[in-house]
């Protein structure tokens, strides 16, 4: 079992939708959990951080914590052509880890 | 705030080579993380310093070393290149590396082995 996984997609969503994005991890002793954007060519900027059960919003993003299912997701209100790209689910196990990503999930947000 | 620098932005090199990839963390920030990125495997973590000391290390050979300077800039060597060595060299800052920190990605370095 991967460490991180996601549907690597597409994922598909018609300008305006809520696009949702998930994501399971394997290790229950992780703490801390980030979602990441990257498009074509350049390098993952950062756009949700989330260390407790339930939800944190930040504008059109909401990301959602439930470590008894070992799940995270994100959720993006009003999706824009401009949210076209990869996001990138990362991990942190432990007080003082590394990053562990999956494999991201590509968003394709149609006019 | 500037963000985190990465020098160069590409290179090209041939097998048997070495490299040497630099990095500048966002000022303040001690902690410094290295990544290497494939289309294969994603996005895999080298290696982390902290106040010139390597503290976590990942999964991968020897060739691939690091160090930080004082003013914890950072860089990264790989020796005897190899055609898998091909990839985007990603490093990171964060302000102390703890896991409730958030890391903050310079724009990488495109390392083409031929």
């Amino acid at each position: 079992q991967k460490e991180v996984e996601q549907n690597s997609g597409p994922l598909s969503v018609p300008e305006g939708a809520i696009a949702s994005l998930n994501c399971t991890y394997s290790d229950r002793v992780s703490q801390s959990f980030f979602w990441y954007r990257q498009y074509s060519g350049k390098s993952p900027e950062l756009i949700m951080s989330i260390y407790s059960n339930g939800d944190k919003e930040d504008g059109r993003f909401t990301a959602q914590l439930n470590k008894a299912s070992q799940y995270v997701s994100l959720l993006i209100r009003d999706s824009q052509p401009s949210d076209s790209a990869t996001y990138l689910c990362a991990v942190i196990r432990g007080s003082q880890g590394n990053l562990i990503f999956g494999k991201g999930t590509k968003l394709s947000v149609k006019p | 705030k500037a963000g985190v620098t990465q020098t160069p932005r590409y290179l090209i090199k041939t097998r048997g080579q070495q490299v040497t990839l630099s990095c500048s963390p966002i000022s303040g920030h001690r902690s410094v993380s290295w990544y290497q990125q494939t289309p294969g495997q994603g996005l895999q973590f080298l290696f982390e310093y902290f106040s010139e000391t390597q503290r976590n290390k990942g999964n991968f050979p020897g060739r691939f070393s690091g160090r930080q300077f004082s003013n914890s800039r950072s860089e990264m060597n790989v020796s005897t290149l190899e055609l898998g060595d091909s990839a985007l060299y990603l490093c990171a800052s964060s302000w102390i590396g703890l896991a409730y920190n958030e890391q903050f990605f310079g724009p990488g370095t495109r390392l083409t082995v031929l």
